[in-house]
């Protein structure tokens, strides 16, 4: 099964700035099948980001994803107060697996 | 687009067993690929088994075999999740989800299953 880790646990940060959060997978990613979803209280997760890099339907263009391997990354460029959420990545190459989640939370 | 609607919050004594559903419209049904996923409190989700309704085919995840079943009911749409053998540590909020090459696209509102004495 593919571990993944994501960093950091909690990220404070205020509207208007860029958020950049990681998840590392404890082997390759196949096809760099990774995806991003986030999570409000009390709500299920909602698909952000597939493929590494593809932003979902409907998901702004403040979203954007990278990384290729094992080390991949969810960047938020200028924080709305609607952002702030847990995040979690996910691999799909080999069944399925989650990180354990960012939140961030407002500073 | 597809929505999926799950049964209500449940408690169940240790060593029974639940039964979720998990009701999709919106979408074609026996095309469909169904995953359940759980979330312990305060914890990230976790992945649990899957079907492909058209083949009536499962995969389940290995933590989980003996004692996970997910089935299907083309007549209405539904597919279940049954775990037997419950623990205090399955109590959870049970999803399932539409997968689309992969990716899980749309999710049910969750289920509450509460393991208790």
């Amino acid at each position: 099964e593919i571990v993944l880790t994501q960093s950091p646990g909690t990220l404070s940060l205020s509207p208007g700035e860029r958020a950049t959060l990681s998840c590392r997978a404890s082997q390759s990613v196949i096809s760099n099948f990774l995806a991003w979803y986030q999570q409000k209280p009390g709500q299920a997760p909602r698909l952000l980001m597939f493929g590494a890099s593809n932003r979902a339907t409907g998901i702004p263009d403040r979203f954007s994803g990278s990384g290729s391997g094992t080390d991949f990354t969810l960047t938020i460029s200028r924080l709305e107060p609607e952002d702030f959420a847990v995040y979690y990545c996910q691999q799909y190459g080999d069944l399925f697996s989650f990180g354990q989640g960012t939140k961030l939370e407002i500073k | 687009q597809v929505q999926l609607v799950q049964s209500g919050a449940t408690v169940k004594k240790p060593g029974s067993s639940v039964k979720v559903s998990c009701k999709a419209s919106g979408g074609t049904f026996n095309r469909d690929t169904i995953n359940w996923v759980r979330q312990a409190p305060g914890q990230g989700p976790e992945w649990m088994g899957r079907i492909i309704t058209r083949l009536d085919s499962t995969t389940y995840a290995q933590k989980f075999l003996g004692r996970v079943a997910v089935t299907s009911d083309e007549s209405t749409s539904t597919v279940f999740l049954e775990l037997s053998s419950l623990r205090s540590e399955d109590t959870a909020v049970y999803y399932c989800a539409h997968e689309v090459r992969g990716v899980f696209d749309f999710w049910g509102q969750g289920t509450l299953v509460t393991i208790s004495s």
